[in-house]
């Protein structure tokens, strides 16, 4: 099992649809969660960290299910701006605090 | 700076001859990762720095791959006898705290010809 799985994509959803994306992490010891936008050909940038309590900015929501191994990311009345790659990180415990990407869940939002 | 500097933004090199990738990370940053992402793919963990520890190199490829970070701040990442395979963009990122996010560099895009 990878250490962190996403689905590929690509979501194609038309301007304002609700869209959710999940991506599952095998350590259960692992503490730290994020995601990450990624536009083609440019360098990742923080969307949000992802709290136990679970938390939201704007139009985004963020999950994260210890039970199960996974977090969400939820996107309501989706913009064609919205349109990029998705990247889950996790750290991989055991004293270091090196951060695993996930390979990204591509959005593309229709007009 | 206001942000991570990464330089030369692209570079051409001839494979088997030697290159050199400089970051420069956002002032204060104590974490310092290396990754690279090959076209159309994930991001793969290299190297990581923090504070005055060990390196953490587990993710070096081959011995040609090695990092140093000078004074806490600016990286090198050199890559020695470029192979076709080491064709990448190469980026790198900083945080001020290890459970932080961090942020990127606009990458450096290498390709060995």
């Amino acid at each position: 099992r990878k250490e962190v799985e996403q689905d590929p994509g690509p979501f194609n959803v038309p301007e304002g649809a609700t869209v959710a994306f999940n991506c599952t992490y095998s350590n259960s010891a692992s503490q730290s969660f994020f995601w990450y936008r990624q536009d083609c050909r440019k360098e990742p940038k923080l969307l949000m960290s992802v709290y136990s309590s679970g938390n939201e900015d704007g139009r985004f929501t963020a999950q994260l299910n210890r039970a199960s191994q996974y977090i969400s990311l939820l996107i309501r009345d989706s913009k064609l701006s919205d349109s990029a790659t998705y990247l889950c990180v996790v750290n991989r415990p055991s004293g270091t605090y090196k951060y695993i990407f996930g390979t990204g869940t591509r959005l593309k939002v229709l007009a | 700076g206001a942000g991570v500097s990464q330089s030369p933004s692209n570079k051409v090199t001839e494979k088997g001859k030697d290159v050199e990738l400089r970051c420069d990370p956002i002032s204060g940053h104590t974490a310092l990762y290396w990754y690279r992402q090959s076209l159309g793919q994930g991001l793969e963990f290299l190297i990581y720095f923090q504070g005055n520890s060990a390196p953490d190199k587990s993710g070096l490829p081959s011995d040609r791959f090695s990092a140093e970070r000078t004074g806490g701040s600016v990286s090198t990442l050199t890559i020695q006898r470029t192979q076709q395979e080491d064709s990448a963009v190469y980026l790198c990122a900083s945080s001020l705290a290890l459970r932080g996010g961090y942020t990127f560099g606009s990458g450096t895009r290498l390709t060995v010809v």
